[in-house]
């Protein structure tokens, strides 16, 4: 079975400070694909970043950054110097199309308030 | 180049009524999904498509949905016989296939109300 867990429900962070959202996964499958989406008040889920289950390499892009490690199964998203246009829900999801399925597992969600 | 749009945003209706909402994927994509969230969850899938061909169904999907994408471009998705449960958020995803996987583009949803 193929599972997604973001354990935080919601944080909250005052402008300016780091963030880290929590996400592990689970999948028998050695060919996967990870995913973190945004999902601001407006409702539209908007794409962040893919990343394929060979390559560990950590990313960076801006103020964002992702920390993938499959020795513990998680796939973290990281937000240096926190802003209030950062106050979304976030999603991670898993994605194994070797299984014969091309659906989107995703999380609960974590919400993130940025207060100034 | 536009995104994935869908309409309508926001749809009221009362117990027992029909409702169909429509989803144009970003235009040279060929896959097409249907995706359902409910509050404080995920998205969960329903349903997709390659080009006019829907290949997986959710055990989601009872008898009471329906999806079509009649020429491979739009897509419908219907509700018979509506019940307070399926009040909802519905998305609506595209992606054009590549070798590896494909990343799904969101649109904004249809938020049903079923009274």
């Amino acid at each position: 079975a193929q599972k997604v867990t973001q354990a935080q429900t919601e944080i909250s962070v005052v402008e300016k400070e780091d963030v880290t959202l929590d996400c592990v996964y689970e999948t028998r499958d050695t060919t996967y694909y990870l995913f973190w989406y945004k999902q601001p008040p407006s409702g539209e889920l908007v794409f962040l970043i893919r990343r394929n289950s060979f390559d560990e390499q950590n990313e960076i892009s801006g103020r964002y950054s992702w920390n993938f490690q499959k020795s513990t199964s998680s796939f973290n998203f990281t937000i240096t110097a926190s802003q209030v246009v950062d106050s979304a829900v976030y999603f991670c999801a898993l994605s194994a199309p070797r299984s014969g399925t091309y659906k989107y597992i995703f999380g609960t969600g974590t919400r993130l308030k940025v207060l100034a | 180049d536009t995104g994935v749009s869908q309409d309508p945003r926001h749809k009221i209706t009362k117990r027992g009524q029909n409702v169909t909402f429509r989803c144009d994927p970003i235009s040279e994509h060929n896959r097409l999904y249907w995706y359902r969230q409910t509050l404080g969850q995920g998205p969960e899938f329903l349903t997709y498509f390659q080009n006019e061909a829907q290949l997986e169904k959710s055990r989601l999907l009872s008898d009471r949905f329906s999806a079509e994408r009649p020429k491979g471009s739009f897509s419908t998705l219907e509700i018979q016989r509506t019940e307070q449960g399926d009040s909802a958020m519905y998305l609506c995803a595209s992606s054009l296939t590549t070798e590896s996987t494909d990343t799904q583009y969101f649109g904004p949803g249809t938020r049903l109300t079923v009274l």
